[in-house]
């Protein structure tokens, strides 16, 4: 079946820290992947995404790329803010729109 | 364009009751999705709703059940609920030709059920 393994959290950094949240996969099929944020008390908003391998995803300073050799998408971002706090969501879509999403990983930044 | 709206955001159940909820997707998206958000279990796809018709089911009981409107607009119910239903539940709608099944999540409703 279709899963999704993400690192567990939390994760507390420094601000201005770098910032890797890894992902796996394991799909039948060809998935598109995803990274969704979602802040306190909010629901989730899309982060980043790519649709085939080696496809590298980017917004706000966040970036991930698509390796499909390594069943991976690791989530990266160079210097990350307080206002980044929040839970990180990997997931992944085999065709229509039924998401598989992980486990999500608590980042605390600290100033 | 306003984002995808869901009600009631808060809602208080007992035991054996039935509930429904509400979501109105983003003005020309016609695909809503489901999903159930709990500590323990995490994010768990329901259903998808498009052009009102259920196209795909997640692996929940018959008592979660869901309807769209020819409006878009979906609801979905839980009858006989159980204390495990307390959850977020979230709602999302796609555009009709997202090429990447790009999702656009509401804010939630949070149920408790006592």
């Amino acid at each position: 079946g279709n899963s999704v393994t993400q690192m567990e959290g939390p994760v507390t950094l420094s601000e201005e820290a770098f910032l890797t949240i890894n992902c796996t996969y394991t799909a039948t099929g060809y998935p598109s992947l995803f990274w969704y944020v979602q802040y306190p008390g909010e629901g989730l908003q899309l982060l980043l995404k790519a649709t085939k391998a080696d496809d590298k995803g980017s917004n706000k300073g966040f970036e991930a790329t698509y390796r499909k050799e390594t069943t991976s998408f690791h989530l990266e971002k160079g210097s990350v803010q307080v206002s980044d706090s929040a839970v990180y969501f990997c997931a992944l879509s085999v065709g229509g729109n039924k998401l598989v999403f992980g486990a999500g990983t608590i980042l605390r930044v600290k100033s | 364009k306003a984002g995808v709206t869901q009600t009631p955001r808060y809602l208080i159940k007992t035991r054996g009751q039935q509930v429904t909820l509400s979501c109105s997707p983003i003005s020309g998206h016609r695909s809503v999705s489901w999903y159930q958000q709990t500590p323990g279990q995490g994010l768990q796809f329901l259903f998808e709703y498009f052009s009102e018709t259920q196209r795909n089911k997640g692996n929940f009981p018959g008592r979660f059940s869901g309807r769209q409107f020819s409006n878009s607009r979906s609801e979905m119910n839980v009858s006989t609920l159980e204390l495990g239903d307390s959850a977020l539940y979230l709602c999302a709608s796609s555009p009709p030709q997202g090429p990447y099944n790009e999702q656009f999540f509401g804010p939630g409703t949070r149920l408790t059920v006592l």
